[in-house]
């Protein structure tokens, strides 16, 4: 079974700060990657996936991802935050074994002030 | 390009109720996914429909079922409603490989 550790529940920073946010999985195979985003109000989005090649992954709004197998992490990066990158952050894990179904960690809330 | 669409918006029951959620996939999607979210936590899977079968279900009890229509719609049945039902229902719609999540229906189960 795969499952996700999102280690910080909630992030506060101002503008211009640097994010960077945890996402640990515990899978014994090939995984994809991913990282969602759900703006107060809206929809889940996805703002990036891995699935091989480059573990640095650039996905959009400015953020990226870095995929390291042997630490089982793949963490959300993002060099300056604005006011709009308020929003949860939900990291997701899946096993490439024919299952098509993500496992989501429980969330980062991210508070940016302006 | 509609995205993936679902009704209503918001819900409430009482426990014991009957509940039911509808979803339109994004066009040219034939895989439908549920997910229940939970106050603070992540989306949970409930299960995923192909082809008008389900496919793979989480571990929800049988009180959950679904259905596919030809035209890859879904909806999502709820009996006998728990307060603990209370959540942000999600439907995602996926081709191949990436889901895309509609805005989702917010059921409160008094």
């Amino acid at each position: 079974a795969q499952s996700v550790s999102q280690h910080n529940h909630h992030v506060i920073l101002s503008e211009a700060a640097s994010l960077e946010l945890g996402c640990n999985y515990s899978y014994g195979g090939t995984v994809n990657l991913f990282w969602y985003v759900q703006y107060p109000g809206q929809h889940l989005q996805l703002l990036l996936k891995y699935f091989s090649g480059d573990p640095l992954v650039k996905g959009i709004k400015g953020f990226e991802a870095e995929f390291i197998k042997s630490k089982f992490s793949f963490n959300l990066r993002k060099p300056s935050v604005q006011w709009s990158d308020t929003a949860e952050y939900f990291c997701a894990v899946r096993g490439t074994g024919g299952s098509y179904i993500p496992t989501f960690g429980r969330g980062t809330s991210l508070i940016v002030h302006p | 390009d509609a995205g993936v669409t679902q009704s209503p918006t918001h819900l409430i029951k009482t426990r014991g109720q009957q509940v039911t959620l509808r979803c339109s996939p994004k066009s040219g999607h034939d895989t439908v996914s549920w997910y229940q979210q939970a106050l603070g936590q992540g989306p949970q899977f409930i299960f995923q429909y192909y082809e008008e079968e389900e496919r793979q279900r989480g571990n929800f009890p049988d009180r959950f079922s679904g259905h596919q229509f030809p035209n890859y719609s879904s909806e999502l049945n709820v009996n006998a409603l728990l307060l603990g039902d209370s959540a942000l229902y999600l439907c995602a719609s996926s081709m191949q490989e990436t889901q895309y999540f509609g805005p989702g229906t917010r059921l409160l189960v008094l």
